[in-house]
């Protein structure tokens, strides 16, 4: 089955480290997107990639790095200058107009 | 600059109640709005997409509509079960990125 997948699902970071949240797509679809979610609040984009080597910031890139080096995958650093980065972080495809989007299951970071 | 809002915040229904989920958006000119369910500490799955070109679409229960003149789209809910408790999203897409509504939490007491 076609989907979107996050790695790892909850992740633990200390202060000052960079960590790599992993996202992989097989729907060969051409732009990924990055958000973040807080509790109780809406999503709010990060980074976005319409087509490989290509990527935009998008509201809140303070903090956050992308790569888009193959057409699935598309992973973020969050970086230590990223000073509250608690947060559930969600990824997710676009296929077209009439497609929409996919998304992946998430990866909970937590700063400890 | 996109706005999406969603009213209420919160919604609290009986078993078998019909409802209906509001989601408007500042900018009409819009590609197309998705509306999503999330379960809690889940991702987004997609319920309905609807192109700036359609008025409505239906999947089993659910039925959205969409009024880009007015800025406006619902999501009724026929005969709500205690399952479709979750938060449900709408986004507006265009520009080449989408504008997320911060979502409607809908419970539905048995």
């Amino acid at each position: 089955d076609g989907g979107i997948t996050q790695s790892p699902k909850y992740l633990f970071r200390k202060e000052g480290q960079n960590v790599t949240l992993s996202c992989e797509q097989n729907l060969n679809h051409d732009a990924m997107y990055w958000y973040r979610q807080d509790p109780g609040q809406g999503l709010r984009l990060i980074y976005y990639s319409q087509i490989v080597n290509d990527f935009q910031k998008g509201d809140i890139a303070e903090g956050y790095s992308v790569s888009r080096e193959k057409k699935e995958s598309f992973p973020l650093t969050v970086t230590s200058a990223q000073k509250n980065p608690t947060a559930f972080y969600l990824c997710a495809s676009f296929r077209d107009r009439a497609g929409g989007y996919t998304f992946g299951s998430g990866t909970r970071l937590t700063v400890v | 600059k996109q706005e999406v809002t969603q009213i209420p915040a919160a919604l609290s229904v009986p078993e078998g109640e019909n409802l209906v989920l509001n989601c408007s958006f500042t900018d009409s000119a819009i590609y197309n709005l998705q509306w999503f369910r999330q379960d809690p500490g889940k991702g987004l799955t997609s319920l309905l997409l609807i192109q700036s070109s359609q008025r409505e679409q239906t999947s089993g229960r659910l039925n959205a509509s969409l009024d880009k003149s007015s800025g406006r789209s619902t999501l009724y809910i026929a005969a709500s079960q205690p399952g479709d408790s979750a938060t449900y999203l709408c986004a507006v897409f265009n520009a080449g990125k989408s504008t997320f509504g911060d979502g409607t939490t809908l419970t539905v007491k048995p």
